[in-house]
């Protein structure tokens, strides 16, 4: 146990589903992130919120959308993906220039 | 621009020592932090460096050179379980919230 928790864990759907991931930090830390990691590539960093506030966006498709209602939720918004969208994605979190701690991922499958 | 390297695969045998390589080139440097991530699960924080010089904590330590933008991780006495991906990242700036990845190392260890 991480104390950062995703779910679901797997999920497939179609191109044309709207689907939301979440994810949940029991840590009380102050910024949460969304990366994607794809098979041989290094993580990516897509969302950053901090303090609730978006503060990075690296050119990520507008099919991805995030949410962050408080310091311990956030979400990711899928709709209209594509297959090469398939991927784990990960949440972390952390406290300043602290590590970050990640949950164990939803592991998303395009049809 | 960021970039990180390290080996793609490395193999080693139980109750051996390995030591897993990573370069980097990066706008700035505010610290490097070593993961472990085993498949299917979240990565999990091992170490930070941000002076020169070798951090040990337990079997498992690592090394920093910021002149030569160079890092190891060392493994001693190597455990069926160490079997993983090893994930460099380097935080380029004072924010902490834009870590860059390297590709990771993959680790077997066999008996």
């Amino acid at each position: 146990e991480t104390g950062v928790t995703q779910t679901p864990r797997h999920l497939v759907m179609g191109m044309t589903n709207k689907k939301s991931l979440k994810c949940e930090q029991h840590l009380g830390h102050n910024a949460m992130y969304w990366y994607k990691q794809s098979a041989k590539k290094p993580l990516e960093l897509m969302f950053v919120y901090n303090f609730k506030e978006q503060t990075e966006n690296n050119s990520v498709p507008s099919r991805f959308s995030p949410e962050c209602p408080n310091s311990s939720h956030l979400f990711l918004h899928l709709h209209t993906l594509q297959p090469e969208d398939s991927a784990l994605y990960l949440c972390a979190s952390s406290q300043d220039l602290q590590a970050k701690y990640f949950g164990a991922g939803t592991r998303l499958s395009v049809l | 621009g960021q970039n990180i390297d390290q080996p793609t695969e490395m193999t080693a045998t139980e109750g051996a020592i390995v030591q897993i390589n990573c370069t980097y080139q990066t706008s700035g440097f505010n610290g490097l932090f070593w993961y472990q991530q085993h498949a299917g699960e979240a990565p999990t924080f091992l170490s930070y460096n941000v002076l020169d010089g070798l951090e040990e904590k337990g079997r498992f330590s690592s090394f920093l050179s910021r002149s030569k933008g160079y890092s190891y991780l060392l493994l001693k006495e190597l455990q069926m379980k160490d079997s993983a991906s090893y994930l460099c990242a380097v935080s380029p700036d004072n924010y902490g919230q834009n870590f860059v990845f390297g590709p990771g190392t993959r680790l077997s260890v066999l008996p």
